[in-house]
């Protein structure tokens, strides 16, 4: 079963400020999922990726199968980026397994 | 299109009474999912189907939960009785073949 681990699990920063949040899992996978979550409770899936980077907006997501690690990154913070940011991947590395998350970041941008 | 639609988003219940929550996904989403998260914690899986059959459901603790998906669309949640321990936001989410996993609002309930 996999396990994952975020951090850090609270980070509070200053708007335009540079993020980094990190992601490691243990077992192999297919696709790691980075969601957002605000206070409501609702989940939004922001990125899903198989290998190497991608980038919506302010939001770059980057994996290195090899060494189990994912970053996502927000340039430019905003207080509106103010929410949990959680890391999942495939309870046993692949196909239609359901989920496990890491614990979640909980990121505040301060004006 | 309409995202994956929960009802209701929260609900107080007294401990040792009855919930339901409902879940209706994506159209055309052969794989269901519902997950409990807990305060401060990353969401945890319940059951997963595949259409109307309910191919893991490990983690459901079946002495008082049971979950339903008729005609392979929706599907409920129930947990009879509730214990104050269910106190969490239970989410439900869809996938296609080939997509990702769309999740619903969730439901958070509070059992007193």
């Amino acid at each position: 079963k996999n396990e994952v681990e975020q951090s850090p699990q609270n980070l509070t920063a200053q708007e335009g400020e540079f993020i980094t949040i990190n992601c490691s899992y243990s077992v192999g996978i297919s696709a790691l999922h980075w969601l957002q979550q605000h206070p409501g409770g609702g989940i939004v899936s922001l990125f899903m990726l198989s290998s190497g980077k991608k980038k919506h907006g302010r939001l770059i997501a980057t994996i290195n199968i090899q060494e189990k690690h994912s970053s996502l990154h927000i340039t430019a913070s905003h207080p509106r980026d103010s929410a949990v940011y959680i890391c999942a991947v495939p309870l046993n590395g692949g196909g239609a397994d359901g989920l496990t998350f890491g614990k979640g970041t909980h990121l505040i941008i301060q004006p | 299109e309409a995202g994956v639609v929960q009802s209701p988003r929260y609900k107080i219940i007294e401990k040792k009474q009855p919930v339901a929550f409902w879940c209706n996904p994506i159209s055309g989403h052969n794989t269901l999912y519902w997950y409990r998260q807990n305060l401060g914690q990353g969401p945890e899986l319940l059951i997963r189907y595949e259409n109307e059959e309910a191919v893991d459901d490990s983690q459901l603790p079946k002495d008082r939960f049971s979950a339903e998906r008729l005609k392979g669309v929706d599907s409920t949640l129930k947990i009879q009785p509730a214990e104050l321990g269910d106190s969490a936001v239970y989410l439900c989410a869809s996938r296609g073949v080939g997509t990702e996993a769309f999740f619903g609002q969730g439901t958070r309930l509070t059992v007193v």
